[in-house]
């Protein structure tokens, strides 16, 4: 298993400019999020999904879009972005949180916003 | 709201020393708590899964303790080592939403 992959490990994005931040994971979970870490602040939740088809907002979800075609793919999309963006995203999986389940880890997403 | 909060927020101690880090949470209607570790630069790592009904867990040097009903976790570390150097983040689960500290940032000294 490769377990949860993201890409781009690096980005440079200049403002105003789209992209979409990809996370897939091959262990069949159905619970995928997308957290942000910046310095101080800890990691924050942006949107979360329970399954395919349904998605919801976390802590921090203005400037992104997400959605859950399928099981194992789980996109996270700034439409706009803007220099307050500029962090390390993580996105993670796990079996549903109510069956008390290890959530596991990408690797991250080093975006800058210039 | 879960609001989570560990102590301290930074902690240096020499080689060879036992350690206690501390996580409180607001919301105790939990179904597990999860405590990871951060090196610089890097990604999460899973250290220990507590499940609502359990009290402790523990992983060779690790041991972990739950007490849901005060909204407490503490992750002890015996017998530190400089590898032990990292940010350790802990992450109470509710609710689908699973909300992380802000981390113990612990440097062993050699």
């Amino acid at each position: 298993n490769a377990g949860v992959t993201q890409t781009p490990k690096f980005q440079v994005l200049k403002t105003g400019q789209s992209m979409t931040l990809q996370c897939a994971q091959d262990m069949n979970h159905e619970y995928m999020s997308w957290y942000r870490q910046d310095p101080g602040m800890g990691l924050r939740l942006i949107h979360y999904s329970v399954g395919a088809g349904i998605t919801d907002q976390g802590e921090v979800p203005n400037g992104y879009n997400v959605s859950r075609s399928t099981t194992e793919d789980f996109p996270l999309r700034l439409l706009s972005a803007a220099p307050s963006q500029t962090s390390v995203y993580f996105c993670a999986s796990s079996r549903k949180p109510g069956q008390g389940s290890e959530q596991y880890f990408g690797p991250g997403t080093r975006l800058t916003v210039t | 709201k879960q609001e989570v909060t560990q102590i301290p927020a930074a902690l240096s101690v020499p080689e060879g020393e036992n350690l206690v880090l501390n996580c409180s949470f607001t919301d105790s209607a939990i179904y597990n708590l999860q405590w990871f570790r951060q090196d610089p630069g890097k990604g999460l790592t899973s250290l220990l899964l507590i499940q609502s009904s359990q009290r402790e867990q523990t992983s060779g040097r690790l041991n972990a303790s739950l007490d849901k009903s005060s909204g407490r976790s503490t992750l002890y570390i015996a017998a530190s080592q400089p590898g032990d150097s990292a940010t350790y983040l802990c992450a109470p689960n509710r609710d689908d939403k699973i909300i992380f500290g802000k981390g113990t940032r612990l440097h062993i000294l050699p």
